[in-house]
Formats: C-alpha cells, sequence, structure tokens
C-alpha cells in the first residue's frame, strides 16, 4: 500500500519555464513534508519541507504548495536550470518529530537546454 | 567534512554469501536509517536506530539484521544474501528534533547473482 504517490515517473521541461511535482498521500496523520533531491550515484539531499500548520513554503527558486483537503502537495521550480535536472522524491512523516519518514517512488525531471 | 560514509561502494555477491555493510556518521545525530532503493519502488525502510543499542524494523526487514554498538556507526548485514536484494542501499542520519530531516551517504550497489 503505497501510502505517498508521486504519479509522473518523469517530467521535461525548458530550461527558464516552471517546474511542478506533484506528490499525493493517503495518510490523514502525515502532518510534515519534505522534498529530496537526487542526483545519480549521489545520496538524495534534503530540499525543502513544509509542516502542515502551513500550505506553502519558499526557498529561493523552490517553493513547496500543501492543499491537505486533497492530500496533495507540489514542488514548484522557477526559473527551471539545467542543473535542476534529478530525481526528486516527496516524503511524508507523522506527529512532527516522528523518526520515520515515508518516501513517495521519485520523478524523474529533465531541463532541456 | 564526510557526513555520511557508506563502505563499500560496490558489491557482488553470490547468492546464500553474507556481508555487512558499514554505514558512519560524523555529525553526532542521534537516529540512523537503512533503506533500499529499487526501481519504481522509492525508498523503503529496512531497519533504523533511534540512538546507541537500540534498533528497530522498517518496512522491509526481512533477510536483514542492524547493529548500533557505537552511536557513530550503523551495520547492515545480510546473512544468506538471496538474489532479491540485488538493490541500491542507502544509511542515513538525522538528529533528534522536531524537523526530521535526514542526511544520506552516496549508497551501496549490491548484486547478487
Amino acid at each position: 500500500d503505497q501510502q505517498v504517490k508521486q504519479n509522473s515517473p518523469s517530467l521535461s521541461v525548458q530550461e527558464g519555464r516552471i517546474s511542478i511535482l506533484n506528490c499525493d498521500y493517503t495518510n490523514s496523520m502525515f502532518d510534515y513534508f519534505l522534498w529530496y533531491k537526487k542526483y545519480p550515484a549521489e545520496g538524495p539531499t534534503f530540499l525543502i519541507s513544509i509542516s502542515s500548520i502551513k500550505d506553502k513554503n519558499e526557498d529561493g527558486r523552490f517553493t513547496v504548495f500543501l492543499n491537505k483537503s486533497a492530500k496533495h502537495l507540489s514542488l514548484h521550480i522557477v526559473p527551471s536550470q539545467p542543473g535542476d535536472s534529478a530525481v526528486y522524491f516527496c516524503a511524508a512523516s507523522m506527529d512532527f518529530g516522528n523518526e520515520k519518514l515515508t518516501f513517495g517512488t521519485g520523478t524523474r525531471l529533465t531541463i532541456i537546454p | 567534512n564526510a557526513g555520511v560514509t557508506q563502505t563499500p561502494k560496490f558489491r557482488v555477491l553470490k547468492t546464500g554469501q553474507s556481508m555487512t555493510l558499514l554505514c558512519a556518521q560524523d555529525m553526532n545525530h542521534e537516529y540512523m536509517y537503512w533503506y533500499r532503493q529499487d526501481p519504481g519502488m522509492g525508498l523503503r525502510l529496512i531497519h533504523y536506530s533511534v540512538g546507541e543499542g537500540t534498533t528497530a524494523k522498517g518496512e522491509v526487514p526481512d533477510g536483514y539484521n542492524v547493529s548500533r554498538l557505537k552511536k557513530q556507526n550503523f551495520l547492515l548485514g545480510l546473512e544468506s544474501a538471496a538474489p532479491s536484494q540485488t538493490s541500491v542501499y542507502f544509511c542515513a542520519s538525522s538528529p533528534m528534533g522536531y524537523e526530521n530531516i535526514q542526511y544520506f551517504g552516496a549508497g551501496t550497489r549490491l548484486s547478487v547473482l
């Protein structure tokens, strides 16, 4: 039972345009969400997070939106750059501070120069 | 500035052989984790530890054992390797606190023939 779903395995976006990566979850107990970025042959690295008390969190070119009623979050990257080409994982945890994360299956983002 | 270091980076085993994967972190983190990444499956938690001397099962613990004798090290053991354990293994660590931001190693690619 996949509690965190990323339904798009891949996404291609032109350089300079907006990239939107989506993530859905089924467990209403999740209250903290993170995005990780992964380059080939490297481990995932933390990108941005959001707690359920917010609906938006921004960090430079990266913004995460949370829609609790729809159990949906999205990561917006604008403008997209070639270095953004990577696999992006969303992750969720229950009880803010809980030590376990549940990861989605990932979306491979390719930025076209 | 090592962070999380995994040893070895690559390994090929024959069915039935045993091996131990080593994870070391120099950030004084309380929590440590072992994940496996398979195509289309995302990151799945095998075992984790919330402190020295503690271990707990994750989502896919069968066929693996772990030990955390020292705070900085987390070992993952395969007693009798099976082809189904062919995967990329990631270790992660995180500090105790409200935000469960996990820091990952570069991964170990394991093939079981």
